[in-house]
């Protein structure tokens, strides 16, 4: 089955600076890598995906790269706000007809600081 | 609110009973699904289901049983045989169809003493 590690598990930042998460995925058919964004003690909320048939998508300060050859995506958070402290999750899965099944890294911990 | 409801929010329990956790949609979801989430750690897959009366196991659904007579429905059940039950529990759905992503409830937190 599917393996995603994720790198680092805690990253503190300066206000104003950017933030990089690192994922690694192992099933090359894979097609679908989402990114969620976790507060305490709340549920997970989707904040970028991308799919297999592009290399990159942006959404004002964040974006996700994806390398399918080296099996890796990573998010980027630029000019980072303390609202932006949170647990962040990559994910992969195989998405067809079948539904979404979900592999999720081990997640983040982004500590922005003021 | 999200379409998810995960009832009750906390839940706590004495070992070796078994709990039901209720996880409601109203989104038309054919596909829905349940994560266990442990402190400082990702959320790993338990059981999901694609259509009425039909369920998958996932990567850790050894100890819970779940049912999908309804479409809005997926009870999980987190039997006296599950070793480790206490854990942060989250219900999603999403379509079956095209590009859908996941859509989860606010979870239920599971004590077990």
């Amino acid at each position: 089955g599917e393996n995603v590690e994720q790198h680092p598990s805690t990253l503190s930042v300066q206000e104003g600076d950017s933030a990089v998460i690192k994922c690694t995925y192992s099933d090359s058919a894979s097609n679908y890598f989402p990114w969620y964004k976790q507060e305490l003690g709340k549920r997970p909320q989707l904040i970028i995906d991308i799919r297999s048939n592009v290399g990159e998508k942006k959404d004002q300060r964040i974006a996700v790269t994806l390398n399918k050859t080296a099996k890796h995506f990573s998010l980027h958070i630029t000019e980072t706000q303390p609202e932006d402290s949170a647990v962040y999750f990559c994910a992969a899965s195989l998405l067809n007809n079948a539904g979404n099944m979900l592999t999720f890294g081990g997640g983040t911990r982004l500590m922005v600081k003021p | 609110d999200g379409g998810i409801t995960q009832s009750p929010k906390y839940l706590f329990r004495k070992e070796g009973q078994n709990v039901t956790l209720s996880c409601e949609q109203n989104l038309n979801h054919d596909a829905m699904y349940w994560y266990r989430q442990d402190p400082g750690q990702g959320l790993r897959l338990i059981y999901y289901s694609q259509i009425v009366n039909d369920f998958q196991k996932g990567d850790i659904a050894e100890g819970y049983s779940v049912s999908r007579e309804k479409k809005e429905s997926f009870p999980l059940t987190v039997t006296s045989a599950q070793k480790n039950p206490t854990a942060f529990y989250l219900c999603a759905s999403s379509t079956t169809m095209g590009w859908s992503p996941l859509h989860f409830g606010n979870g239920t937190r599971l004590t077990v003493t």
